[in-house]
């Protein structure tokens, strides 16, 4: 099982602050995606990124994607209080004979007004 | 299309009884994932079909966890027997194929056992 590792675990910032969280894997993927889960609801794609060192821009959101495709990051310009929840990467692992999405633990932010 | 959709999105249930949680994929995709998460981490696969074929199972949690999708439609998911072990929020998600492993997901069933 290909293993991604989310860090920080827990972020608690004031709002108009920058922050950046991570994606980790020792693994090389061919793909990965962010997704957002406000408390209570299923989580929501963001981006997929594909090519290594790619950079894909959300409005105030930053997704890039490691040369070497092991690792990701988020970065977020002038947080603000509708920023807040659970930020989660995924990335495609083989089960049952096809790819399936595999989850980090993602990273619970929150945007204090 | 509204996109996926799960019933109940709350149920509260005693130990000992059994559970069944139903999902409808946005139609147009023939793949459908079922996630388990608990509080503080991150959804965790269970088990998932293409069409009407159920392709991994061996992921679910023990024997008192089964899954149908009849007609490669809408699913459902039963626990037998809950325990409180079991409570979680149970999520359902879909993709086409070809868009790989992009899902989208049902606004989850919370599950609590007493």
């Amino acid at each position: 099982t290909q293993l991604l590792e989310q860090s920080p675990q827990f972020l608690s910032i004031q709002e108009g602050e920058n922050l950046t969280v991570y994606c980790n894997s020792s693994s090389v993927f061919s793909s990965l995606q962010w997704y957002r889960q406000e408390p209570g609801e299923g989580p929501v794609l963001l981006v997929t990124v594909v090519t290594g060192g790619e950079v894909k821009k959300l409005k105030r959101l930053t997704f890039q994607f490691g040369d070497a495709r092991k690792d990701s990051s988020l970065h977020i310009t002038a947080a603000q209080p509708g920023d807040t929840g659970l930020y989660l990467c995924a990335g495609p692992s083989v089960s049952g004979g096809s790819y399936i999405p595999t989850f980090g633990r993602g990273t619970s932010l929150i945007v204090h007004p | 299309d509204t996109g996926v959709s799960q019933d109940p999105r709350h149920k509260i249930t005693k130990r000992g009884q059994n559970v069944t949680f139903r999902c409808d994929p946005i139609s147009e995709h023939n793949r459908l994932y079922w996630y388990r998460q608990t509080l503080g981490q991150g959804p965790e696969f269970l088990t998932y079909f293409q069409n009407e074929a159920q392709l991994e199972k061996s992921r679910l949690l023990s024997d008192r966890f089964s899954a149908e999708r009849p007609k490669g439609s809408f699913s459902t998911l039963e626990i037998q027997r809950t325990e409180q072990g079991d409570s979680a929020m149970y999520l359902c998600a879909s993709s086409w194929t070809v868009a790989g492993t992009e899902a989208f997901f049902g606004q989850g069933t919370r599950l609590t056992v007493v």
